[in-house]
């Protein structure tokens, strides 16, 4: 069965520093993978997605993850934060039967 | 385009009301999933249907909770009756074409039950 860990239910970091957000997943199948945001009182918005191909993906705001097969990992990094970035961040992974398995989460807090 | 809209975005009720929460898909989508984020479990998939059909709700928790979609551009979730435990954001997304397709998702419903 399909399933997605996130590291680290709280990450927090500086403005202009590098974001690192970790997903790890489970799949008996060539995964396709998503990172979704939440900002406070909003849905789910995606970043960016993984289906087949390039194994650096990048999405909307300066985010970008990259695949690795052999970790079986789908990392979430920006290079500087903006304190705009601040929000909760999903790790979904297609789960079969059109359903999306989504990680717990992780609240990325941007300090000045 | 608009997106997914959710109707209301705050409902607080007494226990043992009926809530009916709303939704309409973006147009032209034809899966239309209903989830429920708390804090303690998540985000949990309680519903989806396809080109109005229900498929599997294998989530939904209990009897008292049903939904409908009478056509392409509406959906329902019905809590009846309503309980304490039961509070929570309900979101509705929908998605184009196979079910590995991203999901757009609603601003929610918090549905606060006294």
């Amino acid at each position: 069965a399909q399933s997605v860990t996130q590291l680290g239910s709280h990450v927090s970091v500086s403005e202009g520093a590098l974001v690192l957000l970790r997903c790890n997943y489970s799949s008996s199948v060539p995964p396709y993978l998503f990172w979704y945001v939440q900002y406070p009182n909003q849905g789910l918005q995606l970043l960016l997605k993984y289906t087949t191909g390039a194994t650096l993906v990048k999405g909307i705001n300066g985010f970008e993850a990259e695949f690795k097969k052999s970790e079986t990992s789908f990392h979430l990094t920006k290079p500087s934060a903006h304190m705009s970035d601040a929000a909760e961040y999903f790790c979904a992974v297609y789960g079969g039967y059109n359903k999306l398995i989504f990680g717990a989460g992780t609240r990325l807090a941007v300090h000045p | 385009d608009a997106g997914v809209i959710q109707s209301p975005r705050h409902e607080v009720t007494e226990m043992g009301q009926e809530v009916t929460l709303r939704c309409k898909p973006i147009s032209g989508h034809d899966y239309l999933f209903w989830y429920r984020q708390t804090m303690m479990r998540g985000l949990e998939l309680l519903i989806y249907f396809n080109n109005n059909v229900p498929i599997d709700d294998s989530g939904m928790p209990e009897d008292r909770f049903s939904a409908k979609m009478p056509n392409a551009s509406f959906s329902t979730l019905k809590i009846q009756p309503s309980e304490p435990r039961d509070s929570a954001v309900y979101f509705c997304a929908s998605s184009f074409g196979d079910g590995n397709q991203p999901q757009h998702f609603g601003d929610g419903t918090r549905l606060s039950i006294l």
